[in-house]
């Protein structure tokens, strides 16, 4: 099956640091990769929808200068959680649409940020 | 917008059937999808059933969909303990960006 890796699977950073996680797809391309947020033993929320040369479009309530996301290919996006605050510590998850089968989305294992 | 509800906690014996119960609010054609969660790891993609279907098998999972009440069940069968986890309901529509909308997941404790 499809596989999406994201890198790194867990970092620690102080307060007032920027932070970046990579989301790649492996195997197949992706035109649109999506951003989650989840916290402890709560849903996967929406923070953003990244698309492959175009900027990324930012659900309500979240901040697009706090949050960078830069998706360059059709492979890779990245989201820069920028002066991160302890508030921010969460796990990340992205996931990729197959670009050759839009139904089909495939998540990444999840980034664990912890801000102290 | 959409909405998607799950119970939250399942217990079943190893060897029993696990029914997982998902309603949605989108009255769109729409994709919904079956994702697992183990402890600490991302989401794996089980199923998914397009809204012009009523069911989908694949090996022990079914899918059942009745449109008109907008309820999604997944049968587990002969369910193991390697079941355990968290199972996620979503939807999306078939048009747009096609951002899944999540349900709150519902734990599933398969016991011995």
């Amino acid at each position: 099956g499809a596989v999406v890796s994201q890198h790194p699977s867990w970092v620690i950073c102080k307060s007032g640091t920027s932070v970046k996680i990579e989301c790649r797809s492996l195997d197949f391309q992706a035109t649109t990769m999506f951003w989650y947020r989840q916290f402890p033993k709560q849903s996967l929320m929406l923070m953003a929808t990244s698309n492959e040369g175009s900027k990324a479009t930012y659900e309500q309530g979240v901040e697009k200068d706090k949050f960078l996301i830069n998706h360059a290919s059709l492979t890779l996006s990245t989201l820069t959680v920028t002066s991160a605050h302890p508030e921010d510590s969460s796990f990340y998850i992205c996931s990729a649409r197959d670009h050759g089968k839009t139904y089909e989305q495939y998540f990444g294992p999840g980034t664990r940020l912890t801000v102290t | 917008g959409e909405d998607v509800e799950q119970s939250l906690f399942l217990s079943v014996r190893e060897g029993d059937s696990s029914v997982i119960n998902c309603t949605y609010t989108d009255s769109s054609s729409t994709y919904l999808y079956w994702y697992k969660q183990e402890p600490g790891a991302g989401l794996q993609l089980l199923t998914y059933i397009f809204s012009n279907m009523d069911m989908k098998q694949d090996q022990r999972l079914t899918v059942l969909l009745n449109k008109k009440d907008k309820h999604l069940s997944l049968r587990i069968a002969d369910t193991q303990t390697g079941d355990s986890a968290i199972y996620f309901c979503a939807e999306t529509p078939d048009t747009g960006r096609r951002a899944l909308t999540f349900g709150s997941g519902t734990r599933l404790q398969v016991q011995p």
